[in-house]
C-alpha cells in the first residue's frame, strides 16, 4: 500500500519561499508508472492543482502558478518536493501531495499539511 | 484551460435518498473525468475514474456516467457516511483542473 506524507514549515513569511517535501512509502517514485503531484486547498475553498513531476525530473505546472513553482524529485530518498516563491496570504492553504495514476487521476493522497503565510 | 462547473452547489437529502450530482466541462474531455469525495478534515479520496469506473474500495451505490462535456455522479441510496463534498476533475493536454464541488448535506 502506497502512502504519502507531507512535511515542512507550517508558517511562512510573505515574500519568502514555501518549501514542502512529500515522502513516499510502500512504493517507489522511480517506478516510471506514475507522476507525482502537488495540490492545494485554501481554507473553505476548492482544490487547485499545482503541478507534477516524473522520476526523470520532467515537470508540468499549472499556468497560473508556473512563474513561482518548482517541483523536483529525489529518487535516492524516495521523495519529491515543492517550492513556491514570493508567497502572499493568498497562498495560505492545505497542501497535498498525491500520486498521479495513469497520467490522469490522483490516488492516493497524503493527509495534507497546513501552511499559513503571515508575518 | 478547461473549466469545470458543478451543480448544484449544495444538495440537501435524507439517508436512503438518491443523489444526482452534475459536472459540466467547458469543452470536451472525452472520458477523462474523475470524481472525489472529501470529508471534513480529510484528504480527498478517488471514487470514480474514466467517467464511470469505480476505484478500489468504492461502494457499488456510487456510479458515474457521461462523456464529452456532461457527467453525472449518482449515489443510489445515501448512507450516513456519504454526506461530504464531491469534486470532479479532468485531465486535458497534461493539465488538470477541478470543479468547485457539490456539498451533500443532511436534510
Amino acid at each position: 500500500q502506497v502512502l504519502l506524507q507531507e512535511s515542512g514549515p507550517g508558517l511562512v513569511k510573505p515574500s519568502e519561499t514555501l518549501s514542502l517535501t512529500c515522502t513516499v512509502s510502500g512504493g517507489s517514485v522511480s517506478s516510471g508508472s506514475h507522476y507525482w503531484s502537488w495540490i492545494r486547498q485554501p481554507p473553505g475553498k476548492g482544490l487547485e492543482w499545482i503541478g507534477y513531476t516524473y522520476y526523470t525530473g520532467s515537470t508540468k505546472y499549472n499556468p497560473s502558478l508556473k512563474s513561482r513553482v518548482t517541483i523536483s524529485v529525489d529518487t535516492s530518498k524516495n521523495q519529491f518536493s515543492l517550492k513556491l516563491s514570493s508567497v502572499t496570504a493568498a497562498d495560505t492553504a492545505v497542501y497535498y501531495c498525491a500520486r498521479v495514476m495513469v497520467q490522469s487521476w490522483f490516488a492516493p493522497w497524503g493527509q495534507g499539511t497546513r501552511v499559513t503565510v503571515s508575518s | 484551460e478547461i473549466v469545470l462547473t458543478q451543480s448544484p452547489a449544495t444538495l440537501s437529502l435524507s439517508p436512503g435518498e438518491r443523489a444526482t450530482l452534475s459536472c459540466r466541462a467547458s469543452q470536451s474531455v472525452s472520458r477523462y473525468l474523475a470524481w472525489y469525495q472529501q470529508k471534513p478534515g480529510q484528504a480527498p479520496r478517488l471514487l470514480i475514474y474514466d467517467a464511470s469506473n469505480r476505484a478500489t474500495g468504492t461502494p457499488a451505490r456510487f456510479s458515474g456516467s457521461g462523456s464529452g462535456t456532461d457527467f453525472t455522479l449518482t449515489i443510489s441510496s445515501l448512507d450516513p457516511e456519504d454526506f461530504a463534498v464531491y469534486y470532479c476533475q479532468q485531465r486535458s493536454n497534461w493539465l488538470f483542473t477541478f470543479g468547485p464541488g457539490t456539498k451533500v448535506d443532511i436534510k
